[in-house]
């Protein structure tokens, strides 16, 4: 147990619905990170939040956004959603508040699968 | 942002060392070399970390030459439960405390290992 948790597990929705994914990050982390992984496919990187600020962007949509909230928790947002868009969606937190992280290490919650039919 | 190339996928039999090799040749001074394990449907688990020459722990060692532009890998005496996806990324740590600024996993090494 990495101690990050996602919800939900699994999400089956249709072509241009709109979804919400959740993350709770380790107690302490400050960084979020969001990839989305298809299938058979490696990770691709969407999107960095730091103690609620952006700090990277990488292949996000512009159907898709993300916050970070004051209690550290993270949201992706992902609209009119196709079905290019079924995957793994995970979500990763590191670097403790309280400075112990050293090496930057992510991570990893155990995904939310979203199915769009 | 230094890019990573790796094999698509390695065999093994059990109880044999492997070691996988990633390519990182335009790799900057500040950036680390991460080797994460992905199993089917999990999110991956960090293994190793490390700058310049050997890091060892627990589970595996990574040898990291002079230059750099290479990483390697090595776990000993694998078995089956090692059978999994490893991904080498390297990351810049520059300037912020929020850790890796893009972080780019490339598509990974498919290790099965074979009883």
């Amino acid at each position: 147990d990495s101690g990050v948790t996602q919800t939900p597990k699994h999400l089956i929705t249709a072509t241009g619905q709109r979804v919400t994914l959740r993350c709770s990050p380790r107690s302490g982390d400050l960084s979020v990170y969001w990839y989305q992984q298809s299938l058979d496919q490696g990770l691709q990187f969407l999107i960095q939040y730091y103690n609620g600020e952006e700090r990277a962007k990488g292949n996000i949509l512009e159907r898709f956004s993300a916050q970070q909230f004051p209690d550290l928790h993270s949201e992706l947002n992902l609209s009119s959603l196709e079905l290019g868009d079924s995957a793994l969606y995970f979500c990763a937190s590191s670097v403790s508040s309280l400075g112990t992280s050293g090496s930057y290490e992510q991570f990893f919650g155990p995904g939310t699968r979203l199915t769009v039919l | 942002l230094a890019k990573t190339t790796q094999p698509i996928s390695m065999d093994s039999y059990e109880g044999q060392e492997v070691n996988i090799t990633c390519s990182h040749n335009n790799i900057a001074t500040n950036d680390y070399i991460t080797w994460y394990q992905q199993f089917p449907s999990q999110g991956p688990r960090f293994i190793i970390q490390g700058y310049k020459t050997k890091v060892t722990n627990e589970v595996a060692s990574l040898f990291i030459p002079a230059d750099r532009k290479s990483s390697t890998l090595s776990l000993p005496r694998v078995s089956l439960s090692d059978t999994a996806v490893y991904y080498c990324l390297v990351g810049d740590k520059s300037g912020y405390s929020g850790g890796y600024q893009k972080v780019t996993f490339g598509t990974g090494t498919k290790l099965q290992v074979i009883p």
